[in-house]
């Protein structure tokens, strides 16, 4: 089955710095990107969609400056956590779709841990 | 924006046993497609089946069926001959073009 693999797998960052988290697929051409959070026991909660060369579309209560989502290529997108605080520590999972009807296949996820 | 509902925070089932897990959704589309997602304590997100809202067979993989009622926008899954390793948390999600989501998850518990 198709792979997306996201990098790194956990994290721990000092306040104040920026973390990157990658997303890639491994065998297709990833037309859509999800970003999602999901708190402890909670669901996965969607934070943006990406198209790969276009901006971004970040859902309401997202900070765009501080989540920042780049898709530069068809097997690439990244999530980088802007002068991160104690309160974005969670887990973040990116999956990949190769087209709009398409089932999304999921990264392993990444936990961020800001001390 | 598009909701998803799943009303049961835990359900509980007997190794052998079948059991049923609850989702409904709210959509003014009439093309969508429908999944049910299995998440380990791996945390890794598993598909495990999935609908086009277009069919009107339900889709069925193996031990796992589902119901769809598109009318009453419901979509529930069935696990039969319930096994040890299908204990998880299940994710409703539906999907629309760039518009994926999520409900908020049931936690099956399978006893021995």
């Amino acid at each position: 089955g198709a792979v997306v693999s996201q990098h790194p797998s956990r994290v721990i960052c000092k306040s104040g710095t920026s973390v990157k988290i990658e997303c890639r697929s491994l065998d297709f051409q990833a037309t859509t990107m999800f970003w999602y959070r999901q708190f402890p026991k909670k669901s996965l909660m969607l934070m943006a969609t990406s198209n790969e060369g276009s901006k971004a579309t970040y859902e309401q209560g997202v900070e765009k400056d501080k989540f920042l989502i780049n898709h530069a290529s068809l097997t690439l997108s990244t999530l980088t956590v802007t002068s991160a605080h104690p309160e974005d520590s969670s887990f973040y999972i990116c999956s990949a779709s190769p087209g709009t009807v398409e089932r999304a296949f999921f990264g392993q996820g990444t936990r961020l841990t800001v001390v | 924006a598009q909701t998803v509902t799943q009303s049961q925070p835990e359900m509980s089932v007997q190794e052998a046993e079948t059991v049923t897990l609850s989702c409904t959704y709210d959509t003014s589309e009439s093309d969508y497609y429908l999944f049910w997602y299995k998440q380990p304590p791996s945390r890794q997100m598993i598909l495990v089946i999935r609908q086009e809202a277009y069919k009107q067979q339900n889709a069925t993989e193996n031990r796992f069926s589902v119901n769809f009622q598109k009318a009453a926008k419901s979509f529930s899954l069935k696990i039969s001959d319930s096994q040890l390793g299908d204990a998880a948390m299940y994710f409703c999600a539906y999907r629309r073009d760039n518009d994926m989501r999520f409900g908020a998850g049931t936690r099956l518990t399978v006893k021995p």
